[in-house]
């Protein structure tokens, strides 16, 4: 499987700040997408982040509030923009691996906790 | 786009019962069907998946089983153990080949084994 690492863990920001969470992988893959958690909820797509292209965004969510980097195929950062208190949750990074021989499987990260006062 | 729909949003089981999830999809082109289990404060972790290539998968104490013909596919617990609480989500997907696009996810079912 993938081991992916997330930075930060969480963190306590103001609002009409910016938070950018890094997402970190160890090896080469496919694709990578962000997903969104809040409290006691099931997982929302925010984006796929697509290596060397603009990113795929779902119904709801836009660019300016959540741009997205892939310059490699290892990496990936969301920002979260002008932040609510609305923005608290989980902010997830999931990619898509492929075991040799095998079809791919999505595995996610451990999440950033982030809370906006 | 795909909607799924997930049943119980709670299930509470004494240890050694079995625990079933149930899911159903809408999307006719949905072709991969994995289930996650997320513990308290962890990430969601794959613990079973199945193709639309076959009726029923297991994997020791789990399983799953698909109906395409009516849209539903069903998380199997036997024998349940306290370490099995955890919040269970379904998703589906179409997958081509070797690759599948975006997962949607059910809403989520928190299990709870009372030992």
């Amino acid at each position: 499987s993938a081991v992916i690492s997330q930075k930060p863990s969480r963190d306590i920001c103001q609002r009409g700040t910016s938070l950018t969470i890094q997402c970190q992988v160890d090896s080469q893959v496919t694709m990578m997408f962000w997903y969104r958690q809040q409290p006691g909820q099931s997982l929302t797509l925010i984006a796929t982040a697509n290596q060397g292209s603009e990113a795929t965004y779902e119904s709801g969510f836009v660019i300016d509030k959540f741009p997205i980097s892939r310059p490699n195929l290892t990496f990936s950062t969301l920002t979260v923009s002008n932040m609510s208190p609305e923005d608290s949750s989980i902010y997830l990074c999931s990619v898509k691996h492929r075991a040799s021989g095998y079809t791919d499987t999505q595995y996610f990260g451990p999440g950033t906790r982030l809370t906006v006062l | 786009g795909e909607n799924v729909e997930q049943h119980p949003s709670t299930l509470s089981v004494q240890e050694g019962d079995s625990a079933v999830i149930k899911c159903t999809y809408s999307d006719s082109a949905s072709n991969y069907f994995p289930w996650y289990k997320q513990e308290l404060g962890k990430r969601p972790q794959l613990i079973i998946d199945i193709r639309s290539n076959v009726g029923e998968k297991k994997d020791q104490r789990i399983a799953v089983t698909l109906n395409k013909t009516a849209k539903h596919f069903s998380l199997h617990i036997t024998e349940t153990q306290p370490e099995d609480s955890a919040v269970y989500f379904c998703a589906a997907s179409t997958e081509d080949g070797t690759s599948y696009g975006k997962l949607t996810f059910g809403q989520g079912t928190i299990l709870t084994v009372h030992p």
